[in-house]
């Protein structure tokens, strides 16, 4: 099972770069490293995926070093709508059960 | 929107009575997904269809709960003899599976269940 930590909650203003990192110091070779958004009332969302070295889309960045026993997930100048809960998931397209959300990261923005 | 959709989006009963929500996901998605999530937590695995068959159940999904998907299409989970402890959002979600990750899950809005 590949537990993963992150931080509980983090604070930003508008306009920052926010690194979220999550641990998962046992990842196997088959997983990979997804990350959803979740706002209140609302089934989360996907951002962004990757295996290795940096994955980049419109919203995010996510960079896995080299031993990829922990990730980033950087969201450029963020604005009051990104207030919301952000989470770290490791695993393959089978295996669901293994599937653990946690508790994710609550990202607070203000003006 | 996401374009998967359940119904009811709220559903109210009491103790020890039936409860049936469903779930209409995007229509080319061949995987179907159930999760149950609580306040303040993130969502639970609950089980997953790949079209008609289901593939995988949560261990903690009890007996209570039966989950089917006739035809590949529209799904429902079913709770029986409800407790209190399963007052929740039941989440919904679809993809095409083709991704090596977890991919990229659309999820529906939820059905909140409150059990009295």
């Amino acid at each position: 099972l590949a537990k993963t930590t992150q931080p509980i909650s983090m604070d930003s203003y508008e306009g920052q770069e926010v690194n979220i990192t999550c641990s998962h110091n046992n990842i196997a070779t088959n997983d990979y490293i997804t990350w959803y958004q979740q706002f209140p009332s609302q089934g989360p969302r996907f951002i962004i995926q990757g295996y290795k070295t940096k994955v980049t889309n419109e919203v995010a960045s996510l960079f896995i070093p080299a031993d990829r026993k922990s990730s980033t997930l950087s969201l450029p100048r963020v604005s009051l709508s990104d207030t919301a809960v952000y989470y770290c998931l490791v695993g393959d397209n089978t295996g669901f059960q293994k599937l653990v959300f946690g508790t994710g990261t609550r990202l607070l923005v203000s003006p | 929107d996401t374009g998967v959709s359940q119904d009811p989006r709220h559903k109210i009963t009491k103790r020890g009575q039936n409860v049936t929500f469903r779930c209409d996901p995007i229509s080319e998605h061949n995987r179907l997904y159930w999760y149950r999530q609580t306040l303040g937590q993130g969502p639970e695995f609950l089980t997953y269809f790949q079209n008609e068959a289901q593939l995988e159940k949560s261990r903690l999904l009890s007996d209570r709960f039966s989950a089917e998907r006739p035809k590949g299409s529209f799904s429902t989970l079913e709770i029986q003899r409800t407790e209190q402890g399963d007052s929740a959002m039941y989440l919904c979600a679809s993809s095409t599976g083709g991704s090596g990750g977890v991919g990229e899950q659309f999820f529906g809005p939820g059905t909140r269940l409150t059990v009295l």
